[in-house]
């Protein structure tokens, strides 16, 4: 079936780099999109980034420079590096899987990251 | 970007009630609207898509309708497992936006 998992570090130091990781099964990353979504704690949900299934890359704005999105399809797993992290970073991250059109048919469990010196 | 302005904030209603929850888009995004649930410590689950659309495994119950920007979530009948927070998406251009939420809660 279908399952995606986040993992990565629950504390990250102010301004250093995020890095996490999404490792997919049940589907090829060669088919299906596969999005970043973050949740501030009691707070709604924020579209971070998306890796298409040919590979392109697309980001929110909002994160300017600071966010890259890659993959490696031999691991099916997609990655999340995002540098210059503050305390506003704090949250639980989610990678998605693109259903048809930009909607999100099956979610990880969701990593919570802590920016705290 | 598209706004998504959601209401209400939250809900009180009793079992078998039937609920609505409204979301308007800042501008036409056709029917590219979804919507999500989610409960307590979990993560976010598709229940309508296309603005009507029923996801695979959501109660019929669940059903999901628009009118030029305003969309709205109906539950016919509301369950105990129901209760969560509800998000809208729009899905018609990046970046993709979501509602602020509406935490429905049992009376």
């Amino acid at each position: 079936q279908v399952q995606l998992k986040e993992s990565g570090p629950g504390l990250v130091q102010p301004s250093q780099t995020l890095s996490l990781t999404c490792t997919v099964s049940g589907f090829s990353l060669t088919s299906y999109s596969v999005h970043w979504v973050r949740q501030h704690s009691g707070k709604s949900l924020e579209w971070m980034g998306r890796m298409w299934s040919d590979g392109d890359t697309s980001y929110n704005s909002a994160f300017t420079s600071r966010l890259s999105i890659s993959r490696d399809t031999s691991k099916s797993q997609v990655f999340l590096k995002m540098n210059s992290l503050q305390t506003e970073d704090t949250g639980t991250y989610y990678c998605a899987r693109n259903s048809g059109g930009s909607y999100f048919d099956y979610w990880g469990q969701g990593v919570m990251v802590t920016v705290s010196s | 970007d598209i706004q998504m302005t959601q209401s209400p904030a939250s809900l009180s209603a009793s079992l078998e009630e039937i609920v609505t929850i409204t979301c308007q888009a800042s501008q036409d995004i056709g029917n590219w609207l979804a919507w999500y649930q989610q409960k307590p410590g979990k993560s976010p689950q598709l229940l309508i898509y296309g603005a009507t659309s029923l996801a695979d495994g959501v109660p019929s119950r669940f059903s999901g309708s628009r009118s030029g920007t305003q969309n709205s979530l109906k539950i016919s009948g509301l369950q105990v497992e129901d209760i969560g927070i509800y998000y809208c998406q729009q899905a018609s251009s990046a970046p993709y936006t979501f509602g602020t939420g509406t935490k429905l809660e049992l009376k």
